[in-house]
Order: C-alpha cells, then sequence, then structure tokens
C-alpha cells in the first residue's frame, strides 16, 4: 500500500529535550515536506525537499531541521523543544510535479512540549 | 505570496442537505487547486483538484470549478452524510519553484442526522 508513515503519532516530552519524528515514504517520490497545523492558522510549511541531500526552508522554520540522507526517509528533529512547538505535525510527499498531483499526507504526529 | 481564503467555520448541516464552502485565492500565474479532506485523528487526504481555468474537480459527490475570472475554486456538494463530517482545506500549488501547496485554515463540517 501506498503511504508516508510517521512515527510517533502522539509524544509528550519537556523543553529542551532534543526529539526527532520520523518520515517514511514507500511511493519512490522526490519531494517531501513538514507542515504544522495550529488552530486558526491553518497549515504552515517548515521544511521541504526536492530530493536525496536537497533541503530548504518552509515558512516557519525557526527551531527545526530536517536531513534528507536517503529518498525514502525525512525526518524532522527539534534540537531544544520549546512550548510553543506544540502542535500537530505533518509529513507529506509527491512527485517532483507535486504541485499538480498532489500530496500524500501522513497520519500525523501530535507533539506535546511541557 | 500566493493566499488561500475559505469560509470560516464551523459550519453544521442536516443529512441531505446542500453544501458549499467558498475558497478564493491570490496567485501570480497559473496555480492548480485542490481540496482536501481531513478526517477526525487522520492524515490530509486529496478530496479533488483542477490543474486550469474553467475545469472541474470531482469526487464523492463533490465538484469545485476553477473560476479564474473570481479566483474562486468553491466546493460543492448536493446531499451530504454524516461521513462527510470532517475538516475542508482549499490549497493551490505555489508555483515558484518549491512545488509548495499553500493552505486555507480550514472549515469543519458537520453533518447532523
Amino acid at each position: 500500500e501506498a503511504q508516508v508513515t510517521q512515527n510517533p503519532r502522539y509524544l509528550i516530552t519537556v523543553t529542551g529535550k532534543k526529539l526527532t519524528v520520523t518520515c517514511s515514504q514507500n511511493m519512490n517520490h522526490e519531494y517531501m515536506s513538514w507542515y504544522r497545523q495550529d488552530p486558526g492558522l491553518g497549515l504552515r510549511q517548515i521544511y521541504y525537499s526536492m530530493n536525496v541531500e536537497v533541503t530548504d526552508k518552509g515558512d516557519v522554520p525557526e527551531g527545526y531541521k530536517v536531513s534528507r540522507k536517503e529518498k525514502r526517509n525525512f525526518p524532522l528533529i527539534l534540537e531544544s523543544p520549546s512550548p510553543n512547538q506544540t502542535s500537530l505535525y505533518f509529513c507529506a510527499s509527491s512527485t517532483l510535479t507535486g504541485g499538480d498531483y498532489g500530496y500524500t499526507f501522513g497520519s500525523g504526529t501530535r507533539l506535546t512540549v511541557v | 505570496g500566493n493566499s488561500v481564503t475559505q469560509m470560516e467555520g464551523p459550519v453544521t448541516l442536516s443529512e441531505e442537505a446542500f453544501l458549499t464552502i467558498n475558497c478564493t485565492y491570490t496567485a501570480t500565474g497559473y496555480p492548480s487547486l485542490f481540496w482536501y479532506v481531513q478526517y477526525p485523528g487522520e492524515g490530509l487526504q486529496l478530496l479533488l483538484k483542477a490543474t486550469k481555468a474553467d475545469d472541474k474537480g470531482s469526487n464523492k459527490g463533490f465538484e469545485a470549478t476553477y473560476r479564474k475570472e473570481t479566483t474562486s475554486f468553491h466546493l460543492e456538494k448536493g446531499s451530504v452524510q454524516v461521513s462527510d463530517s470532517a475538516v475542508y482545506f482549499c490549497a493551490l500549488s505555489d508555483q515558484g519553484g518549491s512545488e509548495k501547496l499553500v493552505f486555507g485554515k480550514g472549515t469543519k463540517l458537520t453533518v447532523n442526522p
């Protein structure tokens, strides 16, 4: 089954404790992206990657890092999480012409930073 | 920059009612337009899309027409069901080279039996 898999689904952590949210896709998609979803703000792009070793900032990259060492994986790293990073996070992937073919989204990771 | 504005919710309807969720956009060039649906506890799923002016996207009884003259992409369904209860997002493709999707803030729909 074609899918984007995120782990974990739920995470509660403390301020400053480094964490990684994993994202993996099995569709051989070149393009991958991370979004956060907040009430009243909709979805905002954090980082994206056009292919292996090619990453770039989205609209809200502060406090996040990403890497793309393999085509299928695109982890999101929070080096020192803060409470304002409490949010619902989605990973998505698409073919390189993603604007026309749409994204496939993961099921989301609900992160709480206390 | 590119942006999407969709009607604020929540929207509450009775089963079999007619649904319209308004969406307008601001964009340079000719973006593709999308509607995504998010069911409770799940990720977003592509509902329908349109890639050029006057295209009509349709799926599961939902329709939306790409209107360049009014920069709109309103979502409609003639008879909603309880199972349509979800959050609906309008989005456009940012064709500035980043392949980014720009989303509206979402409209929550609740359909009562």
